[in-house]
């Protein structure tokens, strides 16, 4: 029952690194979604995907791209990481609209 | 657009002591309406849902919450809670569309 499955689940990233985060589902799901979780504020959409080919922006897109090449998988990049990049990583996937989603364990990412 | 206001951040209750988490939500359309838990290092998991039919929905572990149009309210409650319960508690608002909105979250603290 692997579900979500984001990698990896740690970095530590120097100001003005890049890095690509991971996160593939086994569960066929046409949505995918890739938020942060920063203290006292739940969960933001930064950027998240309807379909195989599709992205579009979030609540705080700035400073990530995303891309869907394949359906089961969503990957999430930061070209110049920052400190205020500093967060929980959190995927999540569902099959249609309005469904509930299902969520990775987070990818813990600090920016030095 | 829909906000979501949880209305307490902590709660501290004694184990078998009943809990209640209060959850409001704002939107000019019909919505779904969710809880999901995170345990510590834990990616958020599904309590319950409401989608349509008995405003009374129960979930996983004991839990129940109750849709109350009017008032806009989702509350979760559970009649007597386990150590095991501590742990953080999202509201999650839907309006059939990509958009999960998430309230700011309520720790749990349960005491023996």
């Amino acid at each position: 029952n692997a579900g979500v499955t984001q990698t990896p689940k740690f970095r530590v990233l120097k100001t003005g690194q890049s890095m690509t985060l991971l996160c593939a589902q086994d569960m066929n799901h046409e949505y995918m979604y890739w938020y942060r979780q920063d203290p006292g504020m739940g969960l933001r959409l930064i950027h998240y995907s309807v379909g195989e080919g599709t992205t579009a922006k979030g609540e705080v897109p700035d400073g990530y791209n995303v891309s869907r090449l394949k359906k089961q998988n969503f990957l999430l990049g930061l070209e110049s990481a920052a400190p205020s990049q500093t967060s929980v990583y959190f995927c999540a996937s569902s099959d249609r609209e309005g469904q509930p989603q299902h969520f990775g364990d987070g990818t813990r990412l600090s920016i030095l | 657009a829909q906000s979501v206001t949880q209305l307490d951040s902590q709660v501290p209750v004694f184990e078998e002591a009943p809990v209640e988490l209060r959850c409001n939500y704002s939107s000019s359309v019909s919505v779904y309406l969710f809880w999901y838990v995170q345990y510590p290092n834990q990616g958020l998991q599904l309590l319950l849902k409401y989608l349509s039919g008995s405003t009374l929905v129960k979930g996983i572990n004991g839990f129940e919450a109750e849709f109350n149009k009017s008032q806009t309210s989702f509350h979760l409650r559970k009649p007597s809670v386990h150590i095991s319960d501590t742990a953080e508690y999202f509201c999650a608002v839907n309006t059939n569309d990509y958009k999960l909105s998430f309230g700011a979250g309520t720790t749990v603290t349960v005491r023996a």
